[in-house]
């Protein structure tokens, strides 16, 4: 069976400084594995997701995530925060193959405040 | 383009009462989903279908039923709703399994 855990349910920075919001997962084999963003009173969107090939996946609004095999992670970051990033987020892991194919398993979320 | 619509946006039911939410896309998309959100426990899978005509049970699905009427719409049962299932109802739905998932706008669900 496959879990998300993201490390810290609420993240707080400035405008102007680096957003990094961690996600850990555990899985028999490495998943495909995507990041969310839900503004409030909203539904999910997506931000980026890794399949196969480049570990370093670029979404979009300027936030990019690190697919790290060997510490099975995938923190997405932004290299300076704006106001209009304040939301929750959401990482979630899928298997590539097998029954539960197509089947997200999504972190509790982090809610990322940005002060002025 | 509407993408995936959802109704009712909030309810208030009382226990044991029955209800049906909606669910429908217009992107042609094969693969919908249902997923309830609590706070702390981010989105939990009930029910998914991978093509019209399939269902197939998610993490969650007891108390739950749902129906792929078309390609178009899947809806969600609750024959006799129960507090615990007070909660943010979102579907969702992909061109196939695996692709980007499409949310709604989410229906809030009361159980008193």
């Amino acid at each position: 069976a496959q879990s998300v855990t993201q490390l810290g349910s609420h993240v707080s920075v400035s405008e102007g400084a680096l957003v990094l919001l961690r996600c850990n997962y555990s899985s028999s084999v490495p998943p495909y594995l995507f990041w969310y963003v839900q503004y409030p009173n909203q539904g999910l969107q997506l931000l980026l997701k890794y399949t196969t090939g480049a570990t370093l996946v670029k979404g979009i609004n300027g936030f990019e995530a690190e697919f790290k095999k060997s510490e099975t992670s995938f923190h997405l970051t932004k290299p300076s925060a704006h106001m209009s990033d304040a939301a929750e987020y959401f990482c979630a892991v899928s298997p590539p193959g097998g029954t539960s194919y197509g089947k997200l398993t999504f972190g509790q979320g982090t809610i990322l405040t940005v002060h002025p | 383009n509407a993408g995936v619509t959802q109704t009712p946006k909030f309810q208030v039911l009382k226990t044991g009462q029955s209800m049906t939410l909606q669910c429908a896309q217009d992107m042609n998309h094969n693969s919908m989903y249902w997923y309830r959100q609590d706070p702390g426990m981010g989105l939990r899978l009930i029910y998914y279908s991978a093509s019209e005509g399939t269902t197939d049970k998610g993490e969650v699905p007891n108390g739950y039923n749902v129906s792929r009427l078309n390609k178009r719409e899947f809806s969600l049962r609750l024959e006799s709703a129960a507090p615990s299932q007070t909660s943010v109802y979102f579907c969702a739905s992909s061109a196939r399994s695996l692709e980007t998932q499409y949310f709604g706008p989410g229906t809030r669900l009361l159980v008193l």
